[in-house]
Parts: C-alpha cells; structure tokens; sequence
C-alpha cells in the first residue's frame, strides 16, 4: 500500500482532456511537501514531467500541467496523444517516515 | 550530455551480496545528492536510498537499513549501493537518480537485480 494513493488505471480518447489524481495526507502533501510527477514508458527508466507542484522541466510540453491543494495534487493532460500512454507516477515527501522520499503507486494510462 | 550509467546487476542467492555502481557524466556530479530507486517486475517505484554531496549524510527506506549501504566517489563521479543479506524481495530493477533539491532528474537506464536460488 503505498503512502499516496492513485488510480491505477485511466483512459482517454486522443484529443481529450485526463487528469491523475495524487491523495496523501497531512504527514506528506497536507504538510506543504512538494509534489513532482514522473511518467515511465513502456521498458524505460522515469522521466521528470513536473517539479514543485507545478512546473514543467524544459522540453515538456505545456499540455502537461499540475496542480495541488490540501492533502491531494493532480496531473493534468490535455490533447491527449498516443504517446502519451505510459505509467505515471506522482512523489513526494513523508515526515512520519524519516528521511523517507514517497512515490504513489502509479497510474496506467491508455489511449484509446 | 547529462547521463547516468548503472551496472553490477545480476543474479544472486538469497543472503548473498552485490554491489552496484553508477558513473555519471555531462554535470556536477559532486553538487548533488544522488539516490537509488527501485522497481520490482510490474510493480511501482520505490525510493532505497539518498546521499548527500560529501556522503556526511544518508538515509534509507526502512526496509533496507542495515543491509544497504549507499556511497559514492566524487573524485570518480560515481555513486554506488552495497546490497547484503539479499531477500527475494530486493528482485527489481535499481536506478540511480539525482536527486534535485526534492525531485529525481536525472535517471538512469537501470540495473535488474534478481535474487533467487
């Protein structure tokens, strides 16, 4: 059971709108930790999408955009492509657990 | 180029040891922390392991205090994780990662680390 929970699967069309949800709680996302997105194509290493709850690294496209609030964070994708099927990831940090980096337990999108 | 090259995976017998390096090249390698962070087959990411730029400071996933031990070499640009005491568990892919600030970027392409008689 991982400490942030996200939906472990999602689909869209292409051209739609998805959006990934990211739950923690008040030792992690609820405590002002940061939240940073990653997404892993199929037989690759992750790859930074968003750093800091809402910036995109160079090179990643603006249809990539995230979001946080209270103890959750969101990824948002629109326009959806057929690249953009992948494993997403969200991450952040514990303070119940010491020293202790925290990934959700990923979210599978498929593109129709 | 920024780039991080993993190796020294493999097959290992349950409490037996492996040692895996990273070299890294294309930036700074002594400005950052560096981490490992693991997968097991179908599973999701799990963060082992941090060191800092000096190597004065490190922490651990729970699940590997004692076992781990993260290191590094600045003088070689390298970052390594001494694995004992293996378990089935510990079977995944190992990446090494900067870790900046509070973020991974970059990684590396991994190493399969199989533990099993």
């Amino acid at each position: 059971q991982s400490v942030l929970t996200q939906p472990p699967s999602l689909s869209g069309a292409p051209g739609q709108r998805v959006t990934i949800s990211c739950t923690g709680s008040s030792s992690n996302i609820g405590a002002g930790y940061d939240v940073h997105w990653y997404h892993q194509l199929p037989g690759t290493a992750p790859k930074l999408l968003i750093y800091d709850n809402t910036n995109r690294p160079s090179g990643v496209p603006d249809r990539f955009s995230g979001s946080k609030s209270g103890t959750s964070a969101s990824l948002a994708i629109t326009g959806l492509q057929a690249e953009d099927e992948a494993d997403y990831y969200c991450q952040s940090y514990d303070s119940s657990l010491s020293g202790s980096v925290v990934f959700g337990g990923g979210t599978k999108l498929t593109v129709l | 180029e920024v780039q991080l090259v993993e190796s020294g995976g493999g097959l290992v017998q349950p409490g037996g040891s492996l040692r895996l390096s990273c070299a890294a090249s294309g930036f700074t390698f002594s400005s950052y922390w560096m981490s490992w962070v693991r997968q097991a087959p179908g599973k999701g990411l799990e963060w082992v392991a941090n060191i800092k730029q000096d190597g004065s400071d490190k922490y651990y996933v729970d699940s590997v205090k004692g076992r781990f031990t993260i290191s590094r070499d600045n003088a070689k640009n390298s970052l390594y994780l001494q694995m004992n005491s293996l378990r089935a568990e510990d079977t995944a892919v190992y990446y090494c990662a900067a870790f900046m600030v509070n973020w991974f970027d970059p990684w590396g392409q991994g190493t399969l680390v199989t533990v099993s008689s």
